[in-house]
């Protein structure tokens, strides 16, 4: 399809293990984002990348958060010894980001993770 | 307190019902202001993206800003089923690719 793939849609682990999520943006998108949905809540921002490079990481809850986009397309989150509060949706967007103006973020359907 | 502003509801209208939805924000900087659907486990989707103050109309969607009130809506009419679902609020800062700040979401159910 067209649109923003995440996988695995689904993904169970025990606190503790280490996890990878992964995004394939639409074709193209040069803006690629990384946010947060906790059940109840709006999306929380997380990191952003132009291209391969990651120009935003604020939002990133503590250093066991690990983004990577290596070649400008595929990205991955990476969590290391996941705990019980990083069970959320986490939902990548990206934008074409053509020329100056905002470009409006399409998302894909998320990764919902579950940690026990 | 939180940036953006969104009453979660729940709000359910029958169908055929004008809908309101609301956000306010603290942020003077936010210029870019984006309603979102969201179905139940399914990603945002984008319905209706403006820039400052004003109106635009969709087909039966509304989406009005107030700057000056820091105030957006939006306005649904001839209410659907199909329209039951999460609304979410979303506004960014500046020009260029920038990250959205969301309200927490009205969760919307329009009964037949």
């Amino acid at each position: 399809g067209a649109g923003v793939s995440q996988s695995p849609r689904y993904k169970v682990a025990k606190r503790g293990q280490d996890v990878a999520l992964r995004c394939d943006p639409i074709s193209g998108h040069v803006s690629l984002f990384w946010y947060q949905q906790a059940l109840g809540q709006g999306p929380e921002f997380l990191t952003y990348f132009q291209n391969e490079a990651q120009l935003d990481k604020s939002g990133l809850p503590s250093d066991r958060f690990f983004a990577e986009r290596p070649e400008g397309s595929v990205s991955t989150l990476k969590i290391q010894r996941t705990q019980q509060e990083d069970s959320a949706v986490y939902l990548c967007a990206s934008s074409p980001l053509r020329g100056s103006g905002n470009q409006p973020q399409h998302f894909g359907d998320g990764t919902r993770l579950s940690i026990l | 307190q939180k940036e953006v502003e969104q009453d979660p509801g729940p709000l359910s209208v029958p169908e055929g019902a004008i809908v309101s939805l609301n956000c306010t924000y603290s942020n003077s900087a936010f210029q870019y202001f984006m309603w979102y659907r969201q179905y139940s486990r399914k990603g945002p989707e984008l319905l209706m993206y403006t820039y400052s103050s004003g109106n635009k109309e969709d087909g039966r969607f509304t989406a009005q800003v107030d700057k000056s009130s820091k105030y957006i809506s939006l306005f649904i009419r001839d209410s659907q089923p199909s329209d039951s679902a999460t609304y979410l609020c979303a506004m960014s800062r500046i020009q260029g690719a920038q990250k959205l700040v969301f309200g927490q979401g009205t969760r919307l159910t329009i009964n037949p």
